[in-house]
């Protein structure tokens, strides 16, 4: 069965600080990996894919990273502001066939932006 | 990408009545997905809707409790039935974007159970 986890669980820097937010999987079998954005009391907003085959992907100051041998995928997120306050999830699909679409999330990282 | 839209936003319920719960998407899309978020808690899916035949539950989830309707491409429904107070959740619906596997997200539906 495949488990998500990330850390920090939360996570608090000052303004213009860069940082790095972790998650790893313990089945490398996967079909794609995603990092959401979640804030407080509201749905997902998709930030960067990944599919099995890439090993980052770049949005703005976001940059994932993908290492699928090592179950492991980091987000980076350059120059911090307060508006990039929010909770961080990672999510996996499976490569099974006829089932990868069935995310597996990981608990996410409560990120603090301090102006 | 899509753009997912959910009523109602919240609701403040009793035990042992139930809340259905809509999502509607601005395409036709053929797989749309519900997902709970305990408090404190990642999402798990409950179950995946397709149009025109049954829902897919996942293991711990039932269709007696969670009945899914899926009417045609762009619309579905979710009913948390007989609710108590643990079923207190956001419910999320969402979409597979078209040929990269990316999933959509709508607003979510905070339910809270009294």
């Amino acid at each position: 069965k495949q488990e998500v986890t990330q850390i920090p669980a939360a996570l608090s820097v000052p303004e213009g600080e860069n940082l790095v937010l972790n998650c790893s999987f313990t089945d490398s079998a996967i079909y794609n990996l995603q990092w959401f954005r979640q804030d407080p009391g509201k749905g997902l907003t998709s930030l960067l894919l990944i599919q099995s085959s890439q090993r980052e992907q770049t949005s703005g100051r976001l940059n994932a990273s993908l290492d699928k041998s090592s179950g492991r995928s980091t987000l980076y997120i350059a120059a911090s502001q307060p508006g990039d306050s929010a909770t961080y999830l990672c999510a996996v699909t499976p490569r099974s066939g006829g089932s990868n679409y069935k995310l597996t999330f990981g608990k996410g990282t409560l990120l603090t932006v301090n102006p | 990408s899509a753009v997912i839209s959910q009523k109602p936003s919240r609701d403040i319920c009793q035990r042992g009545t139930s809340l259905t719960i809509q999502c509607q998407v601005d395409s036709q899309v053929t797989m749309m997905f519900w997902y709970r978020q305990q408090p404190g808690q990642s999402l798990t899916l409950i179950a995946t809707a397709n149009q025109g035949s049954e829902a897919t539950y996942e293991s711990g989830f039932v269709i007696d409790k969670f009945p899914i309707s899926r009417p045609n491409l762009t619309f579905s429904t979710l009913t948390v039935s007989n609710m108590s107070p643990e079923d207190s959740s956001i419910y999320l619906c969402s979409v597979e974007g078209a040929g990269r596997g990316e999933q959509y997200f709508g607003p979510g539906t905070r339910l809270t159970v009294t």
